[in-house]
């Protein structure tokens, strides 16, 4: 079965410390993306990549940071720097990153990360 | 900017209960809408989509029409389920610079449906 995965489902950090989540896709899809979702509150972008080792900044991507090394992984950091970062963190993938209208966004099942 | 306002929840209904969730958009030019589901615990799920004016999505017994005459898509359902309970996300797609699109996202509804 094609999909996204994440990893781990349940995250929990000691303030001050760096943690990575892991996005895999088996889809082939060209473009990946990171959100966070807050309770109450819509998704928000965090950092989305088009193509292998290019990325770029979303909407609230300080104190995040990621990498694109392989098309099927996006691995996304959160650092020490991210001020409040407790919050579910859901990836999603699509094909064909080239202003099409109607780009539909597959989501993996979402990592849920708590700071202690 | 481009932007997308939902009804705020919750919303409960009883079981075969007729569901209309409101969504309402603010964009330039001719941007395609979609609503998602999110169920407890899970991640999003694309429910249905509509690329231009007047298009109808539908799916699963669930119907939006794009309306451009009252930048609407509201969500419908003749008959709800228990099964039905999750959030509802109403989304549209926004070009960004180097002709590369991103979605912008409503806050989502949060729906209840008891037996």
């Amino acid at each position: 079965d094609g999909g996204i995965t994440q990893s781990p489902k349940y995250l929990f950090r000691k303030e001050g410390q760096n943690v990575t989540l892991s996005c895999e896709q088996n889809l082939n899809h060209d473009a990946m993306y990171w959100y966070r979702q807050d309770p109450g509150q819509g998704l928000r972008l965090i950092y989305y990549s088009q193509i292998v080792n290019d990325f770029q900044k979303g909407d609230i991507a300080e104190g995040y940071s990621v990498s694109r090394e392989k098309k099927e992984s996006f691995p996304l950091t959160v650092t020490s720097a991210q001020k409040n970062p407790t919050a579910f963190y859901l990836c999603a993938s699509s094909i064909f990153w080239t202003g099409r209208r109607d780009n539909e966004q597959f989501f993996g099942p979402g990592t849920r990360l708590t700071v202690l | 900017g481009n932007s997308v306002t939902q009804m705020e929840g919750p919303v409960t209904l009883s079981e075969e209960a007729f569901l209309t969730i409101n969504c309402t958009y603010t964009a330039t030019g001719y941007p395609s809408l979609f609503w998602y589901v999110q169920y407890p615990g899970e991640g999003l799920q694309l429910l249905l989509k509509a690329t231009k004016a007047d298009d109808k999505g539908s799916n699963k017994g669930f119907e939006a029409t794009y309306r451009k005459e009252t930048t609407s898509f509201h969500l419908e359902k003749g008959s709800v389920q228990v099964s039905d309970s999750a959030v509802y996300f109403c989304a549209l797609s926004d070009r960004m610079a180097g002709n590369n699109r991103k979605l912008i996202w409503g806050l989502g509804t949060s729906l209840a449906v008891n037996p």
